[in-house]
């Protein structure tokens, strides 16, 4: 089992739509948890970071369940900018920063 | 201000070649990173520097030999790489902000290895 899963999508979705995407993490000792965005052939950029009380930020809602041990990103009134590689970022304090990306969820926006 | 600078943003070199890679920030934060991306994967972890002192090394081979002279400088040092080495690789770090590890990442530098 991968220690941090994503579905690779790719998410195809009308500009304005609502569009969520699903992350699951296996270590239960993850300490930091992450939403990045990246554009192709670009680095990632950050784009939010998620918490069990949950965080919004504009039209991008990010939220924890520790019990559950996954992560959400919700976007509303999807725009065609945010088509894009979103990454799901898991970090372990093990003495360094043990930092695991998930695979990445593709979203295309159209018109 | 989340800048993070790397040098050079190409870089195509032979497999007998010793070449190295440059990253810099400014921003005071405690840990500096190093990852490998090839097309169409997700970032892989390769090192981790935490107060310049190596604290993971993902079992990179030798070929690939991180150095931190210094707490703004995370240089990766190359020789003898294999063609399959040719990736994006990308330097971060990262600063405890609310209570979360965050971290920034480079432009990466591309490289080709023939």
């Amino acid at each position: 089992r991968k220690e941090v899963e994503q579905d690779p999508g790719p998410f195809n979705v009308p500009e304005g739509a609502t569009v969520a995407f699903n992350c699951t993490y296996s270590n239960s000792a993850s300490q930091s948890f992450f939403w990045y965005r990246q554009d192709c052939r670009k680095e990632p950029k950050l784009l939010m970071s998620v918490y069990s009380s949950g965080n919004e930020d504009g039209r991008f809602t990010a939220q924890l369940n520790r019990a559950s041990q996954y992560i959400s990103l919700l976007i509303r009134d999807s725009k065609l900018s945010d088509s894009a590689t979103y990454l799901c970022v898991v970090i372990l304090d093990t003495g360094g920063f043990k930092t695991i990306f998930g695979a990445g969820t593709r979203l295309f926006v159209k018109a | 201000d989340t800048e993070v600078t790397q040098t050079p943003k190409h870089l195509v070199m032979g497999m007998t070649n010793k070449k190295s890679l440059k990253c810099e920030q400014h921003m005071g934060h405690r840990a500096m990173y190093w990852y490998k991306q090839k097309a169409k994967k997700p970032p892989e972890l390769m090192f981790v520097y935490s107060y310049e002192k190596l604290s993971i090394n993902e079992s990179v081979p030798s070929r690939f030999s991180p150095e931190c002279p210094n707490s703004s400088l995370l240089n990766l040092h190359l020789h003898a790489l294999q063609p399959e080495d040719s990736a994006l690789y990308l330097c971060a770090s990262s600063q405890r902000t609310s209570g979360q590890e965050t971290q920034y990442f480079g432009p990466g530098t591309r490289l080709l290895v023939l």
